[in-house]
């Protein structure tokens, strides 16, 4: 086990609807990253947070925002759901932030919106 | 053209086999490399990073050929239980941007 954890494990929501997801990171690392990975496809990177500040971006519109807290756990806030968002939501932490370093992942959130 | 690009496959090989994957990926400043395994409705978990001297963790041995862009991924003596997605991961930028490919999924048969 990678000592990631996250929450909930699934959740259905409607459109238009917002959600949270929490994520705590593994004992001894300040970056969190989020991912999207929808059926079928790959992880597609979010954001990565490092020591409580945005430190990068994927291409995700306004309306999937995030925080990391000073213990380095993170939420991920998506405004406005849409059907599209339906996927598994990844986080993985990481020690430095930099392009070398192993991300570890937690189980993910499950996300449904109908 | 992807930034990482891998043939989704199936690949159906009989136990004991080898088997090999590819993937290339088109942004010549890529610093980092990795092979993540991912079972089904499970997260990713990293397999082995990629180094440009190549390297080997048992039955796993991964490439990387920067002139061409692209890594591989060896596995020999196929097992039952390497049965999963492969994931090639290029990591870029001066934060960690992070690209995931598709995934290569592996069927070893009985």
């Amino acid at each position: 086990e990678t000592g990631v954890t996250q929450s909930p494990t699934h959740l259905i929501k409607t459109r238009g609807q917002q959600v949270t997801l929490r994520c705590s990171s593994q004992s001894g690392h300040n970056t969190v990253s989020w991912y999207q990975q929808a059926l079928g496809q790959g992880p597609q990177f979010i954001f990565q947070y490092y020591r409580e500040e945005e430190n990068g971006r994927g291409n995700f519109p306004p309306r999937f925002s995030g925080l990391q807290f000073p213990n380095y756990s993170s939420e991920l806030n998506v405004n406005a759901l849409e059907l599209d968002d339906s996927a598994l939501y990844l986080c993985a932490s990481s020690t430095a932030g930099g392009p070398t370093d192993t991300q570890y992942f937690g189980p993910g959130t499950r996300l449904t919106v109908l | 053209r992807k930034e990482v690009e891998q043939d989704p496959g199936p690949f159906n090989v009989p136990e004991g086999a080898t088997v090999a994957f590819n993937c290339t990926y088109s942004n010549s400043a890529s610093q980092s490399f990795f092979w993540y395994r991912q079972d089904c409705r499970k997260e990713p978990k990293l397999l082995m990073s990629v180094y440009s001297s190549g390297n080997e963790d048992g039955r796993f041995t991964a490439q990387l050929n920067r002139a061409s862009q692209y890594i591989s991924l060896l596995i020999r003596d196929s097992k039952l239980s390497d049965s999963a997605t492969y994931l090639c991961v290029v990591s870029s930028g001066g934060y960690q941007k992070v690209t995931f490919g598709i995934g290569t999924k592996l069927q070893v048969i009985p």
